[in-house]
């Protein structure tokens, strides 16, 4: 069965402080890993989507990186506009022609001033 | 420019009831989606359409029903509503079934 999880579930940071999140999935054959930001009382917001092991993909303070067994977001020097629950997706070959995402539980960062 | 829209925000309601919720995307995206966010911030697919024509139904009991009078609208339809149907509902659409999805900003459905 296709499976994604997400470590940790809960990160407390300081402003400045860099750490990175885990997304490790299982899936039979691998289409697309996608990685979302979703704030308190709001839908989640695309950051990115990897396609291949080694492929790399940055938007300010964020890194996301690829390997067969999981993704990593790394977060470089955060500040408390970062605080946010990060979500992450894949789209399965087992899914067939739909497209279909599967999201792991999600990991809820927390920067503090 | 809100590029996906869904109406109400909030809906508080009892059981027994039937409700709709209503989903808009200005973005000439081919698919839309439903998804339910539980308490524990867990988001499941529940359906998918694709040029109108449905290509995801997971195991959702038969009292929730999708329709799609074209393809920027995707409403839900729930019947006869029960307290576990509390929860957060999103809407998503996409460019195409295998590209990134984009989300509105939820309904909190509260069933009393």
């Amino acid at each position: 069965e296709d499976q994604v999880t997400q470590s940790p579930e809960a990160l407390r940071l300081q402003e400045g402080e860099s750490s990175s999140l885990n997304c490790s999935y299982t899936v039979s054959g691998l289409r697309g890993l996608f990685w979302y930001r979703q704030d308190p009382g709001k839908g989640p917001e695309f950051l990115f989507t990897l396609y291949s092991a080694g492929e790399e993909k940055e938007k300010e303070r964020l890194k996301a990186t690829l390997t067969k067994k999981e993704s990593f977001l790394h977060i470089t020097a955060p500040k408390p506009e970062d605080s946010a629950t990060y979500l992450c997706a894949v789209q399965a070959a087992s899914s067939g022609n739909t497209g279909k995402l599967i999201f792991g539980q999600g990991t809820t960062l927390q920067v503090k001033p | 420019d809100t590029a996906v829209s869904q109406t109400p925000k909030y809906l508080v309601t009892q059981m027994g009831n039937d409700k709709s919720i209503k989903c808009e995307q200005n973005l000439g995206h081919d698919t839309m989606y439903w998804y339910k966010q539980d308490s524990k911030k867990f988001l499941k697919i529940m359906f998918s359409y694709n040029n109108k024509e449905l290509i995801i139904n997971e195991t959702v009991p038969n009292r929730f029903s999708p329709k799609s009078p074209d393809k920027a609208h995707l409403n839900l339809h729930i019947n006869s509503l029960e307290l576990g149907d509390s929860a957060v509902y999103f809407c998503a659409s996409s460019r195409d079934k295998f590209y990134e999805q984009y989300f509105g900003p939820g309904t909190r459905l509260t069933v009393t």
